[in-house]
């Protein structure tokens, strides 16, 4: 069964830091497109990161670009997000999403439940 | 970037009556024999799941009420007799290219 498990998300102080994590279990990232989307308070859907299974390779949103960097650690499975700068902008519950075929064309069939993030001083 | 642009912005429905929701985007998304646009659903206090993918193909456990049409830059979801679990909010979303961009949403809620 696939299960995507989104943690360290927490209220941290504007220009703070925190680091995300996506321990997933039923498949394996090292073949799977990875990405996360955040969505902030009453509002929609942005996506913001994704990894390549495969190469590793990374994307960003311009939103984000040169302040979060994602990565991934194989031999546990987890794919991470480092946040670093954050801004009350960057406030929203932030999801984990797999692609649907290994490395893939970005359609997301699992999702986690979601990590709160809150940047507030 | 691609922009998505989604209507209605609401969507009150009866049950057992169709309902549709249009989706446009500000550049093609008509690539290599197909066209890379995807429908979610984020039913309330939930994560969002995918109804349909490539445009038109039902992801695996989607009732088949539930059909996407569409080609190049409009797009449009039709579910065919609306049911209560449906309410929500439905995204279109371009896979074609990063950054991918979502439409704004469209909540379905029973009249």
């Amino acid at each position: 069964e696939v299960q995507l498990l989104e943690s360290g998300g927490e209220l941290v102080q504007p220009g703070g830091s925190l680091r995300l994590s996506c321990a997933v279990s039923g498949f394996s990232i090292s073949s799977y497109t990875m990405s996360w989307v955040r969505q902030a308070p009453g509002k929609g859907l942005e996506w913001v990161s994704g990894i390549y299974g495969g190469s590793g390779r990374t994307f960003y949103a311009d939103s984000v670009k040169g302040r979060f960097t994602i990565s991934k650690d194989t031999s546990k499975n987890t794919v991470f997000l480092q946040m670093n700068s954050l801004r009350a902008e960057d406030t929203a519950v932030y999801y984990c999403a797999k692609d649907q075929v290994p490395d893939g064309i970005w359609t997301f069939d699992y999702w986690g439940q979601g990590t709160l993030v809150t940047v507030s001083s | 970037d691609i922009v998505m642009t989604q209507s209605p912005l609401s969507l009150p429905v009866t049950p057992g009556e169709p309902a549709s929701i249009s989706c446009r985007s500000s550049q093609s998304l008509y690539s290599k024999g197909n066209n890379y646009l995807d429908w979610y659903l984020q039913k309330p206090g939930q994560s969002p799941q995918l109804l349909i993918y490539l445009g038109s193909t039902r992801a695996s456990g989607v009732p088949d009420r539930f059909s996407g049409s569409g080609s190049g830059t409009d797009f449009t979801l039709k579910i065919s007799r609306v049911e209560a679990e449906d309410v929500g909010v439905y995204y279109c979303m371009q896979p074609l290219q990063t950054p991918l961009t979502f439409g704004g949403g469209t909540k379905v809620e029973i009249k």
